[in-house]
């Protein structure tokens, strides 16, 4: 099983500030790497899905980047509706299904 | 406008059963392959399984084979779960999500239904 590991954990920023949040994957997922946002009590929702290609209707201050085992979210500059947590997703075993998801990073109002 | 959403969540006891089913409208339902991921209080994401849009592949995580079945009816645009043999483990909120054109992610995803496993 392809393990998915998040940093932070808890990322403190400022509305303005940029944001980097990092997902490395036990062995290569190629590009075959999401990005969800999930805030309280919502279901997640999709940002970014190929490392770098933006879901539909996803701002442009989303960015994904990388491939192979590192891969990073970039959120140039942090709107108040951007603090959330933040999970990856590898599908490189598709379609045999065997997706798995990083433990999340929670990007908290400093 | 895509929407998902679930049903049929409650508590049951261990060992016990129940059948978790997602309504589908605003797309093709038959056209698209559909998954269950599950997310534990206060815990991330767990995919749980899938299912093709003809229903003839199905996968399951480690964690439920054996125990849970997925299945469609794409003439009443739904999709289901039957869940047995319930651990306290498999307490979540369990989520619908629909595929994003056969890419193994997850573009739409319903509010969820939480099970509930206790004595």
């Amino acid at each position: 099983e392809i393990v998915l590991t998040q940093s932070p954990a808890t990322l403190s920023l400022s509305p303005g500030e940029r944001a980097t949040l990092s997902c490395r994957a036990s062995q290569s997922v190629s590009s075959y790497l999401a990005w969800y946002q999930q805030k309280p009590g919502q279901a997640p929702r999709l940002l970014i899905y190929d490392a770098s290609n933006r879901a539909t209707g996803i701002p442009a201050r989303f960015s994904g980047s990388g491939s192979g085992t590192d891969f990073t979210l970039t959120i140039s500059s942090l709107e108040p509706e951007d603090f959330a947590v933040y999970y990856c997703q590898q599908r490189s075993n598709w379609p045999r299904g065997e997706y798995t998801f990083g433990q999340g990073t929670k990007l908290e109002i400093k | 406008e895509v929407q998902l959403v679930e049903s049929g969540g409650g508590l049951v006891q261990p060992g016990g059963s129940l059948r978790l089913s997602c309504a589908a409208s605003g797309f093709t339902f038959s056209s698209y392959e559909m998954n269950w991921v599950r997310q534990a209080p206060g815990k991330g994401l767990e995919w749980v399984s899938y299912i093709s849009s003809s229903g003839s592949t199905i996968y399951y995580a480690d964690s439920v084979k054996g125990r849970f079945t997925i299945s469609r009816d794409n003439a009443k645009n739904s999709l289901y779960l039957q869940m047995n043999s319930l651990r306290a483990e498999d307490t979540a909120v369990y989520y619908c999500a629909r595929d994003l054109g056969t890419l193994g992610f997850f573009d739409y995803w319903g509010q969820g239904t939480l099970v509930t496993v206790s004595s």
